[in-house]
């Protein structure tokens, strides 16, 4: 049971075009969300989260949107740049007492062409 | 480099044997969690301990275990390998195991990857 769903396993975009990555979720517990971004032979390192009290949320070349009523986030990369090539996953946390792990999708990888 | 040491990088063994996988949390983290990424899947969780103590258990089999030591690095023991449990496996840690506000942000080691023969 996949309570994190990334359904596209790949993306291709142009330098200097938008990259929309999509995740959608199944839990109405999750309280936060969160995106990573993972190079080959790295673990993956944080890029932007969002309460699920928020619709919209921005850093720099990065926001990230929520729609809670469909269960769907998505991640915008503004412009694209070569160096965002890599894999995204989308993570969500449960809050409430007791662990904070996350819950991973299975990732979409992203190239960007020059 | 992330503050999060993970070793070794990489490990082939045999099916039946037995390894362990060493994890040092980021300075002051007090959280580790251990998750395993085989081929074409995303990362799944395993366990998560908390100050030494075990908070946590997801989809971690019988033939494997974890602890986490006084000084707070942790541990992954696993045991009767077999082919399937080849995969990378990566430690993460957190400043917390609890409820406070914000997003609890993992911060994630370079892995471990484990080829099963």
């Amino acid at each position: 049971d996949q309570q994190v769903k990334q359904n596209s396993p790949s993306l291709s975009v142009q330098e200097g075009r938008i990259s929309i990555l999509n995740c959608d979720y199944t839990n109405s517990m999750f309280d936060y969300f969160l995106w990573y971004k993972k190079y080959p032979a790295e673990g993956p390192t944080f890029l932007i989260s969002i309460s699920s009290i928020k619709d919209k949320n921005e850093d720099g070349r990065f926001t990230v949107f929520l729609n809670k009523s469909a269960k769907h986030l998505s991640l915008h990369i503004v412009p694209s740049q070569p160096g965002d090539s890599a894999v995204y996953f989308c993570a969500a946390s449960k809050g409430g007492a007791g662990s904070y792990q996350l819950t991973f999708g299975k990732g979409t990888k992203l190239s960007v062409i020059p | 480099d992330s503050g999060v040491t993970q070793t070794p990088k990489h490990l082939i063994t045999a099916t039946g044997q037995r390894v362990t996988l060493r994890c040092s949390p980021r300075s002051g983290d007090l959280s580790v969690y251990w998750y395993q990424q085989s081929l074409d899947q995303g990362l799944q969780f395993l366990i998560q301990y908390y100050n030494g103590e075990e908070r946590a258990k997801g989809n971690i089999l019988e033939r494997f275990s974890a602890q986490q030591f006084p000084d707070l690095h942790s541990e992954l023991n696993l045991s009767s390998l077999e082919l399937g449990d080849s995969a990378l496996y990566f430690c993460a840690s957190s400043a917390r195991g609890q409820a406070v506000s914000g997003a609890n942000v993992l911060t994630f080691g370079a892995g471990s990857r484990l080829t099963v023969l």
